[in-house]
């Protein structure tokens, strides 16, 4: 089955610099890869999400790159602020509902 | 809409009890998703449905773990019997099949067995 590695586990900003949340899959036949940020104690929910025909996608502050070749994708968000602390999860599905979710990061944005 | 609606939020109950979450999905979702997360392994798949049928269980743990769609507006989680290492979040979520892929997930129900 799918693998999904994420890393860092644990990321500490200054508000105002950038994040960046790495994810490497193992499975050539996943298209689709959503990032989900859970804040404490609430459900996951979807942030971004980026399909394996396009290389990056922008959304505001957020960004999702795609590198098929090398199986990784990275979430990058710009101009951190104190509400973006979280925990955030990359996953790869190769059928759409099936998904592999990471193990999370959790990212602190230090005001 | 008020989302995916899961009951109980939070369940302790002791080593050996039953115990039964449950799900109603956003009206309309074709499909609908049973996860756990640990610290230790984050968030696992562990069966989903498509309009009320069972697609994939293998990420059910073990016999003890049984999930049931009766209708498209409700669904259960059943263990039976319960262990401590049961001890999880336990999220349901929905999709609808228009939509592409994007799952919505249910607040939770936090589970303890002591």
């Amino acid at each position: 089955g799918e693998n999904v590695e994420q890393h860092p586990s644990t990321l500490s900003v200054q508000e105002g610099d950038s994040a960046v949340i790495k994810c490497t899959y193992s499975d050539s036949a996943s298209n689709y890869f959503p990032w989900y940020k859970q804040e404490l104690g609430k459900r996951p929910q979807l942030i971004i999400d980026i399909r394996s025909n396009v290389g990056e996608k922008k959304d505001q502050r957020i960004a999702v790159t795609l590198n098929k070749t090398a199986k990784h994708f990275s979430l990058h968000i710009t101009e951190t602020q104190p509400e973006d602390s979280a925990v955030y999860f990359c996953a790869a599905s190769k059928d759409g509902n099936q998904f592999y979710f990471g193990t999370g990061t959790s990212l602190t944005v230090i005001p | 809409d008020a989302g995916v609606i899961q009951s109980p939020r939070h369940e302790v109950t002791e080593m050996g009890q039953e115990v039964t979450l449950r799900c109603k999905p956003i009206s309309g979702h074709d499909y609908l998703f049973w996860y756990r997360q640990t610290m230790m392994r984050g968030l696992e798949l562990l069966i989903y449905f498509n309009n009320n049928v069972p697609i994939d269980d293998s990420g059910m743990p073990e016999d003890r773990f049984s999930a049931k769609m009766p209708n498209a507006s409700f669904s259960t989680l059943k263990i039976q019997p319960s262990e401590p290492r049961d001890s999880a979040v336990y999220f349901c979520a929905s999709s609808p099949s228009d939509r592409g892929n994007i799952q919505y997930f249910g607040a939770g129900t936090r589970l303890s067995v002591l």
